[in-house]
């Protein structure tokens, strides 16, 4: 069955360092990978998303993430961390229904 | 387009009594899905729609559980007898019937049960 990993539950970051949030994907064929976030009180926003193609996906806000099929990772980075992108992330893959990962809370200290 | 709304968005309620959820989907979206997230939890799946037909019931859906969505448009989600287990918050998503498993799900703010 499809599932993903967020190895990492919590990070901290400075407003202004770049981020690398990972997720480890476990399926045999080529997965289709989701990167959302929910912030407090909002409901979870679509990041980017990967289906096949270019393994570099550009999302919105200047997030970007690489799929690495020799890895089975998934991984969302972001060059320049702003103290808006406090959040939980969810890396998600998909069948019928979406499979979350446990999240990664970030924080980001001014 | 207005994205999905669920209503109420906080619900408390005590142990035992009947509970409903109300989640409208983006207008011209014909999947709608319904998700239990519990704390420093991911959202865990419950169940979906195609138009008015459910499709797939996860075994976390028991029978005190029963979602419908009778002309295809808003879907409800209720709860009997209602066991301080059930505290969770409780999303609801929409997708269009597009490439299948890649369709993007667009989700609503959540309605958030405690039992008390």
């Amino acid at each position: 069955a499809q599932s993903v990993t967020q190895p990492d539950i919590h990070i901290t970051v400075s407003e202004g360092a770049s981020l690398e949030l990972r997720c480890n994907y476990s399926y045999g064929a080529t997965p289709y990978l989701f990167w959302y976030v929910q912030s407090p009180g909002q409901g979870l926003q679509l990041l980017l998303k990967y289906f096949s193609g270019d393994t570099l996906v550009q999302g919105i806000k200047g997030f970007e993430a690489e799929f690495k099929r020799s890895q089975s990772s998934f991984n969302l980075r972001k060059p320049s961390v702003h103290w808006s992108d406090a959040a939980e992330y969810f890396c998600v893959t998909t069948g019928n229904q979406f499979y979350f990962g446990t999240g990664t809370s970030l924080t980001v200290i001014p | 387009d207005t994205g999905v709304s669920q209503n109420p968005r906080h619900k408390i309620t005590k142990r035992g009594q009947n509970v409903t959820f109300r989640c409208d989907p983006i207008s011209e979206h014909n999947r709608l899905y319904w998700y239990r997230q519990t704390l420093g939890q991911g959202p865990e799946f419950l169940t979906y729609f195609q138009n008015e037909a459910q499709l797939e019931k996860s075994r976390l859906l028991s029978d005190r559980f029963s979602a419908e969505r009778p002309k295809g448009s808003f879907s409800t989600l209720e709860i009997q007898r209602t066991e301080q287990g059930d505290s969770a918050m409780y999303l609801c998503a929409s997708s269009s019937l597009a490439g299948g498993p890649s369709d993007t799900q667009y989700f609503g703010p959540g309605t958030r049960l405690t039992v008390l």
